[in-house]
């Protein structure tokens, strides 16, 4: 199966400051119908996870612009420009693309300082 | 408003069985695949299984874990996601998530249910 690893597994952010997580996949996600099928998910405490961002760059109905994804292969990255106290919680990279073997990454908690 | 609404968790010894739910409601359930993922305590998301709508053929997929063990299914005239668990093991126990997806199975994880606790212990 593809190993997805996001980095830091953990960052403490200033409200108002940007962050930025990684991931990185074992195998390009780059599917044969052309498009990537990376996506990025957000679990508040106590709540099931959202979406946020899929195919990369496109953001879901409903997501604030401050979230934005880049990347492209195997290196993928989710940015927040300006953090907001209803940005904590803990952030998935998941990759569809090798689909039946969904993987995701293991999370990195979002947290204020 | 889409709407996942799981139901059957519990508490059950190793071996034992389980039949979750997700009813559904605010979508054309049949044309799209739905999925099931689950996250075990302190650990991170896991898919569990997916089955196509009907444009699809209702064709089904279940990870290595659970495959043999687990069956997904669904009830179109009901609008409801299924998942049989049979031969349950300790390290199944998890907060199991009903999942819509986009067009596809790969398109997107779009709406997410709350979850139902599933605890497998002696």
């Amino acid at each position: 199966d593809v190993v997805m690893t996001q980095t830091p597994l953990s960052s403490p952010v200033t409200l108002g400051q940007p962050a930025s997580i990684s991931c990185r996949s074992s195998q390009s996600l780059l599917h044969s119908d052309g498009r990537t099928y990376l996506s990025w998910l957000q679990q508040r405490p106590g709540q099931p996870p959202r979406l946020l961002i899929y195919q990369i760059s496109k953001r879901f109905s409903g997501v604030p612009d401050r979230f934005s994804g880049s990347g492209a292969g195997t290196d993928f990255t989710l940015k927040i420009s300006r953090v907001e106290a209803e940005d904590v919680g803990v952030y998935y990279c998941m990759q569809a693309t090798h689909f039946p073997a969904i993987t995701f990454g293991q999370g990195t908690r979002l947290e204020i300082k | 408003e889409v709407q996942l609404l799981e139901s059957g968790g519990g508490f059950v010894q190793p071996g034992g069985s389980l039949r979750l739910s997700c009813t559904t409601s605010g979508f054309t359930f049949r044309n799209y695949p739905m999925s099931w993922v689950r996250r075990a305590p302190g650990k991170g998301l896991e898919w569990v299984s997916s089955v196509n709508g009907v444009g699809g053929g209702g064709v089904t997929y279940h990870a290595d874990s659970v495959k043999g063990r687990f069956t997904i299914s669904r009830d179109d005239s009901k609008d409801t996601l299924y998942l049989q668990m049979n031969s349950l093991r300790v390290e199944d126990t998890a907060v199991y998530h009903c999942v819509k997806a986009g067009l596809f199975v790969e398109d997107k994880f779009e709406y997410w249910g709350q979850g139902a606790l599933v605890t497998v212990s002696s």
